[in-house]
């Protein structure tokens, strides 16, 4: 069954260190993988998806199809970073997406 | 540009009531997904609509049921509700069907509890 697992409820690092969230998933296809991101009180938004491996707000994320990762990476986190982190999977031909329990991101001064 | 809205925002119900949420669609976009979030889980796939037509289903039971509407605006009813149905329900729009090539607009979510 496809799957999408993000190990770590809570990720707490300094200012200016770096950082990676991880995600591993699990699908026997060509899976399409995204990261969405939602800041305190605001909507759940798309941080970048892996097909397009451009680099949002600092943020970078590889596909591994060996290890099944996607980790999200920085390597210089900021404060204004603090948020919730949701891996997500879609697999190809049906438009449905699994995602992740989720990260929450704190960065502290 | 007026972005996703749902309705209403808190809604509470007793077990066995039947509930409709709604969800209005960003400008241009034709294509409408439902996400249903337990707290502190993330968001489940419940459906998407593409052009009034249900295009792609979760594993979800048939008393949750959806529409869309020649605006695209979109309802998502749920019958016979249950305890753990209690979650916050998310909209989302995109302007084809959702995948690699549309991104997802999501709305603020409509907060279910039921009693």
């Amino acid at each position: 069954a496809q799957r999408v697992t993000q190990p770590e409820k809570l990720l707490s690092v300094f200012k200016g260190a770096p950082v990676e969230l991880k995600c591993n998933y699990s699908y026997s296809g060509s899976p399409e993988l995204f990261w969405y991101v939602q800041y305190s009180r605001q909507r759940l938004q798309l941080l970048l998806r892996h097909i397009s491996r451009e680099s949002i707000k600092g943020f970078t994320a590889d596909l591994n199809k060996g290890e099944t990762s996607f980790h999200l990476k920085k390597p210089f986190a900021q404060e204004e970073d603090s948020a919730m982190y949701y891996c997500a999977l879609s697999y190809s031909g049906t438009y449905k997406y699994i995602f992740g329990t989720g990260t929450r991101l704190k960065v502290l001064a | 540009e007026t972005g996703v809205t749902q309705s209403p925002t808190h809604l509470i119900k007793t077990r066995g009531q039947q509930v409709t949420l709604r969800c209005s669609s960003q400008s241009g976009h034709n294509t409408v997904s439902w996400y249903q979030q337990a707290l502190g889980q993330g968001p489940q796939f419940i459906f998407q609509y593409y052009r009034e037509e249900e295009n792609g289903r979760g594993n979800f039971p048939p008393r949750f049921s959806g529409l869309q509407f020649p605006n695209y605006s979109s309802e998502l009813n749920v019958n016979a509700l249950e305890l753990d149905d209690s979650a916050l329900y998310l909209c989302a729009s995109s302007p084809g069907l959702a995948g690699v090539h549309f991104e997802q607009f999501f709305g603020p979510g409509t907060r279910l509890t039921v009693l």
